[in-house]
């Protein structure tokens, strides 16, 4: 069975401060693929990023960073220097590779908000 | 372009109206979805139409119909729903519906079931 945990389910910060947003999962796949996604107050899901199974470097994009370790099962998202326009929902998701299909495990979310 | 648009973006219905919600998308992508997603919960998935057949039905009420008249639309018919029914409905385009894929998702239609 495939699983995500998102045990934060709120967190605040004040603006400035670097926060990280944990995600562990469980699955028995060799190959899966990881993902992060974001939704703002106005509801679209916005993708930030997609990871495979081999690929357990380290991500930087500006401010976001990901952190993929296979052995602990964990993909863990830091957003350096937080901003206002950071506050929403962020869902980790899993992919597990099934034939002709994506079906995203998606964890419960974590609520940040950032106060200025 | 990453754009997945929905229309439209509010409804409010009564439980014996028909309507109908609409996705579009013009990226070449051959996979839509649509979730459902209540208040405070994560997106579930109700259907996957891949290479515009009906690939995922996740035991979704028959109140809840898909279309998929072409490769870039996507049609969600809804008839005689209930109030619990009430949520934000997302549609997702993928390029080809294989657990590889990037979904990328609309902005929603809040539906109200009155």
């Amino acid at each position: 069975a495939q699983k995500v945990t998102q045990a934060q389910t709120e967190i605040s910060v004040v603006e400035k401060e670097d926060v990280t947003l944990d995600c562990v999962y469980e699955t028995r796949d060799t190959t899966y693929y990881l993902f992060w996604y974001k939704q703002p107050p106005s509801g679209e899901l916005v993708f930030l990023i997609r990871r495979n199974s081999f690929d357990e470097q380290n991500e930087i994009s500006g401010r976001y960073s990901w952190n993929f370790q296979k052995s602990t099962s964990s993909f863990n998202f830091t957003i350096t220097a937080s901003q206002v326009v950071d506050s929403a929902v962020y869902f980790c998701a899993l992919s597990p590779i099934i034939q002709g299909a994506q079906k995203l495990v998606f964890g419960q979310g974590t609520r940040l908000t950032i106060n200025p | 372009d990453t754009e997945v648009t929905q229309t439209p973006k509010h409804l409010v219905m009564g439980m014996t109206n028909k309507k109908s919600l609409k996705c579009e998308q013009h990226m070449g992508h051959r996979a839509m979805y649509w979730y459902k997603q209540k208040a405070k919960k994560p997106p579930e998935l109700m259907f996957v139409y891949s290479y515009e057949k009906l690939s995922i039905n996740e035991s979704v009420p028959s109140r809840f119909s898909p279309e998929c008249p072409n490769s870039s639309l996507l049609n969600l018919h809804l008839h005689a729903l209930q109030p619990e029914d009430s949520a934000l409905y997302l549609c997702a385009s993928s390029q080809a519906g294989t657990g590889a894929d990037t979904q990328y998702f609309g902005p929603g239609t809040r539906l109200t079931v009155l």
